[in-house]
């Protein structure tokens, strides 16, 4: 089945300064790759999510990038504000009939120093 | 409002009971999920119903039992509760294989 890695585990950035975190995933049929983002003590909540007809998606101050080559794809926070600080999660999945079976990353604590 | 909603928020109980755990959502989707979220923050998928029939089945104990009465509700029963079964559950919904949207979680301590 799917396995999908995510590096780093904590990430501490300064104010202002970009972030990346990095995913890699085993299956090459996963044809889509979502991120969420969950504060302490909250639901993952989506911030933005590619699919593998697409190279790169950018949402403002965040851009996803996907290499299906290399079965990776990474998430990048620029100008990064003290309310970016969470645990941030990417998925993969390549769906079946009726429902996506996600697989998740192990987690980013990402921490944005001000 | 809330789209995707569960109850109880907490639920701490005694080893070997039973208990269940509710989810509603109004979002109008047709697929709904349970994921179980480890204390090392790890998520990891249980079950999927869509339109009331099971569709992701993953290896998980058989102590666990998902019902679904109608599409907008999906629950999860639990028999003889273990110590290793205290985690936060996650209910989600989803428009087929669309965005999945995730309910506030029901974080399940087992003593």
């Amino acid at each position: 089945g799917e396995n999908v890695e995510q590096h780093p585990s904590t990430l501490s950035v300064q104010e202002g300064d970009s972030a990346v975190i990095k995913c890699t995933y085993s299956d090459s049929a996963s044809n889509y790759f979502p991120w969420y983002k969950q504060e302490l003590g909250k639901r993952p909540q989506l911030i933005i999510d590619i699919r593998s007809n697409v190279g790169e998606k950018k949402d403002q101050r965040i851009a996803v990038t996907l290499n299906k080559t290399a079965k990776h794809f990474s998430l990048h926070i620029t100008e990064t504000q003290p309310e970016d600080s969470a645990v941030y999660f990417c998925a993969a999945s390549k769906g079946s009939t009726g429902a996506q079976k996600l697989v998740f990353g192990q987690g980013t604590r990402l921490t944005i120093n001000p | 409002d809330t789209a995707v909603s569960q109850t109880p928020k907490y639920l701490v109980t005694q080893m070997g009971n039973d208990k269940s755990i509710k989810c509603e959502q109004n979002l109008g989707h047709d697929t709904m999920y349970w994921y179980k979220q480890d204390s090392k923050k790890f998520l990891k998928i249980m079950f999927s119903y869509n339109n009331k029939e099971l569709i992701i089945n993953e290896t998980v104990p058989n102590r666990f039992s998902p019902k679904s009465p109608d599409k907008a509700h999906l629950n999860l029963h639990i028999n003889s509760l273990e110590l290793g079964d205290s985690a936060v559950y996650f209910c989600a919904s989803s428009q087929a294989t669309g965005t999945q949207y995730f309910g506030p979680g029901t974080r399940l301590t087992v003593l």
